[in-house]
């Protein structure tokens, strides 16, 4: 069974600009994640999907940061434009959405450097 | 609020002897507890998982934990560690089974020969 797709696995760009990031769940999961991942920290969830709908999204900065699954299958995250500060990995999980298991996949992330 | 604090930022630990990984958390009821490794330029792999029952969790790569409700502690352990384990460990806790984590800070391995 494939595990969680993310790409690209590194991009490198230069402050203001935008920049997207894309993920494929596993096949089957319901539930989608983006995970915030700054250097000697545990990942911060930015926004959680079921299905196609954003459930939780409360911790997504808005003013530059956008997110979409529209058919509920893989998802795209986007900033535009970047700040310095946005340098971090970008992680994506699924989950089955089985009820008391919690159990999340994570891919591998991207890794973002903002000149 | 919940919160899941790991003291231990770096731990170093020789080939072969006994390692244990401490996660405190904070939370109103028993959560559901979590213990994540993350190797260089990999993503987090789950290495068990505690819901209710057993205390004692067995999980992948001979690692344990033992939730203590008491001390609102879920510390990993493994008896005998390789060089292979050196890596990045992440306790997490969930309020609910709809898969929203809160991460600790995690703590890194070093296995020396």
């Amino acid at each position: 069974e494939a595990g969680v797709v993310q790409s690209p696995r590194y991009k490198i760009i230069e402050k203001k600009q935008p920049v997207a990031f894309w993920c494929n769940p596993i096949s089957g999961h319901n539930t989608l994640y983006w995970y915030l991942q700054n250097l000697g920290q545990g990942p911060e969830l930015l926004i959680r999907y079921e299905n196609e709908e954003a459930v939780d999204d409360s911790q997504l900065p808005k003013d530059r940061f956008s997110a979409e699954r529209l058919k509920g299958v893989d998802s795209t995250l986007k900033i535009q434009p970047a700040e310095l500060g946005d340098s971090a990995v970008y992680l994506c999980a699924s989950s089955g959405g089985l009820a008391g298991t919690n159990e999340q996949f994570f891919g591998p992330g991207t890794r973002l450097t903002v000149l | 609020a919940q919160s899941v604090t790991q003291p231990d930022i770096h731990i170093t630990v020789s080939e072969g002897a006994s390692l244990e990984l401490r996660c405190n958390y904070s939370y109103g009821a028993t959560p559901y507890l979590f213990w994540y490794v993350q190797s260089p330029g990999q993503g987090l792999q789950l290495l068990l998982k505690y819901f209710s029952g057993d205390t004692l969790v067995q999980g992948i790569k001979g690692f344990e934990a033992e939730f203590k409700r008491s001390q609102s502690s879920f510390n990993l352990r493994k008896p005998s560690v390789h060089w292979s384990d050196a890596a990045e460990y992440f306790c997490a806790v969930g309020a609910d089974s709809w898969g929203k984590l809160q991460f600790g800070a995690g703590t890194q391995v070093v296995v020396t020969p």
